[in-house]
């Protein structure tokens, strides 16, 4: 099976542009989980999408939204970027079962001028 | 809240020779699963290895075992005859069957493999 993919690999962007990022699950993944990691504040979890639907929410602002489409496929996007918002974005897919294991994609590395 | 705790910012380890990352946890619930994920130089946070809370025995992949203790909330995890492909920053997080797919991570720990 193909493994999770992330696109774009890179971005660069300006202050108070903002940004869509995608990822496409494991075949049969209903589940996808995103994550920002920094070096400053580590790996946190943003939001997780199963069947189209937000089913659970990190700590983040309103800038940070996504969704999820009926083929499993999420995007996230981030609106009127900050320059703290330079990371990487990983996203993992899952089953969606309780605790199932997450298998995570590369990554898309977000620069933000 | 869950918390996740690796003490150990960098590690070293001959090659060939054992080496073992700590890791603790705080959680109130019950059910919960940890792992331990490694994340090399490309940055692909990668599966190490997965332990269920409820079973006692420790999980074992390969190289890589566990000591978790349950009562101390620690979950350690042991490689191996190390190899070079073994460096990488290691990552033990945990996840609460109540909050589906969050996963709390640890800050990680950077382990450098040497000749």
């Amino acid at each position: 099976k193909a493994g999770v993919t992330q696109t774009p690999r890179y971005l660069i962007k300006t202050r108070g542009q903002q940004v869509t990022l995608s990822c496409s699950p494991i075949s049969g993944h209903r589940s996808v989980s995103w994550y920002q990691q920094t070096p400053g504040q580590g790996l946190q979890f943003l939001f997780e999408y199963f069947s189209e639907t937000q089913r659970n929410k990190g700590n983040f602002p309103g800038r940070f939204s996504g969704r999820q489409f009926s083929n499993s496929r999420s995007e996230m996007n981030v609106s009127t970027l900050e320059l703290g918002d330079s990371a990487l974005y990983l996203c993992a897919s899952s089953l969606g079962f309780s605790a199932d294991t997450q298998y995570f994609g590369p990554g898309t590395r977000l620069t933000v001028l | 809240a869950q918390t996740v705790t690796q003490s150990q910012p960098e590690m070293s380890v001959q090659e060939a020779e054992t080496v073992t990352l700590s890791c603790t946890y705080d959680t109130s619930e019950s059910d919960y699963y940890l792992f331990w994920y490694k994340q090399p130089p490309s940055r692909q946070m990668i599966l190490v290895i997965r332990q269920e809370a409820y079973k006692q025995q420790n999980a074992t992949e390969n190289r890589f075992s566990v000591n978790f203790q349950k009562a101390a909330k620690s979950f350690s995890l042991k490689i191996s005859d190390s190899q070079l492909g073994d460096a990488a920053m290691y990552f033990c997080a945990s996840i609460n069957t109540g909050t589906a797919s969050k996963l709390t991570f640890g800050t990680g720990t950077r382990l450098q493999v040497t000749l």
